[in-house]
């Protein structure tokens, strides 16, 4: 069974309307986050989250919003989508920031038209 | 600059060959961890290792903190292993923050 549920597994969106990010875990975690990876490019930090508290926000545009409703739950709504936006989007989780293993679900790939 | 280097880029190995990934890091050590990034995507944690040598099946992964840079040895290869290996510093301290490197893409062969 999926350990970290992300949905749905695939997205296209057309310019400038407005998407949310499923991301839901199970391994009893208290950190989750959201990563991004371009075509060709590294994978990058987004956003974390800690007992539903934002720890770390590296993301330079206030069209991504990170939402946590329960602990294992932390979705990321995005406005306004760009095609530069398009990219696969994971959702990660670990026991104890990056002290521990984490975890990662199996991504969103976001296509922006 | 660039504070999580892999090396090398790209591998291809025939099957039954061994393979040293390398990464080094330009900032003080706080944890690191491996990860296989499957064809279609999906990551997979392979070690956390923030120092010395951890084995996992065919998988050897060495981190020298004062030298700032961890190993990954792949015994054996198998068709199996093909994918992106990637190493990552935690560089954000309380914040969970990861720093990826670009990754080493191997390709095992039969």
């Amino acid at each position: 069974d999926p350990k970290i549920i992300q949905k749905p597994k695939y997205l296209v969106a057309v310019t400038g309307s407005e998407k949310i990010l499923i991301c839901e875990q199970y391994l009893g975690h208290n950190a989750m986050y959201w990563y991004r990876q371009s075509a060709k490019k590294p994978l990058e930090f987004m956003f974390s989250y800690s007992y539903q508290k934002l720890m770390d926000n590296q993301t330079a545009s206030s069209r991504f919003q990170p939402q946590s409703s329960k602990k294992n739950h932390l979705d990321l709504q995005i406005t306004a989508l760009k095609p530069d936006d398009s990219a696969t989007y994971f959702c990660a989780s670990s026991q104890d920031g990056a002290n521990s293993d984490y975890t990662f679900g199996s991504g969103t790939r976001l296509l922006v038209i | 600059g660039q504070q999580v280097q892999q090396s090398p880029a790209s591998l291809v190995l025939q099957e039954g060959e061994n393979a040293e990934l390398q990464c080094n890091f330009s900032t003080s050590l706080n944890s690191m961890q491996w990860f296989y990034q499957r064809p279609g995507g999906s990551l997979v944690s392979l070690f956390y290792n923030p120092s010395g040598t951890k084995h996992s099946g065919r998988l050897t992964s060495t981190t020298v903190i004062k030298e700032r840079r961890s190993s990954l040895h792949i015994s054996s290869s198998q068709t199996t292993d093909s994918g992106t290996y990637l190493c990552a510093l935690a560089t954000g301290g309380l914040s969970g923050k990861l720093t990826f490197g670009e990754g080493t893409q191997v390709t095992v062969i039969s």
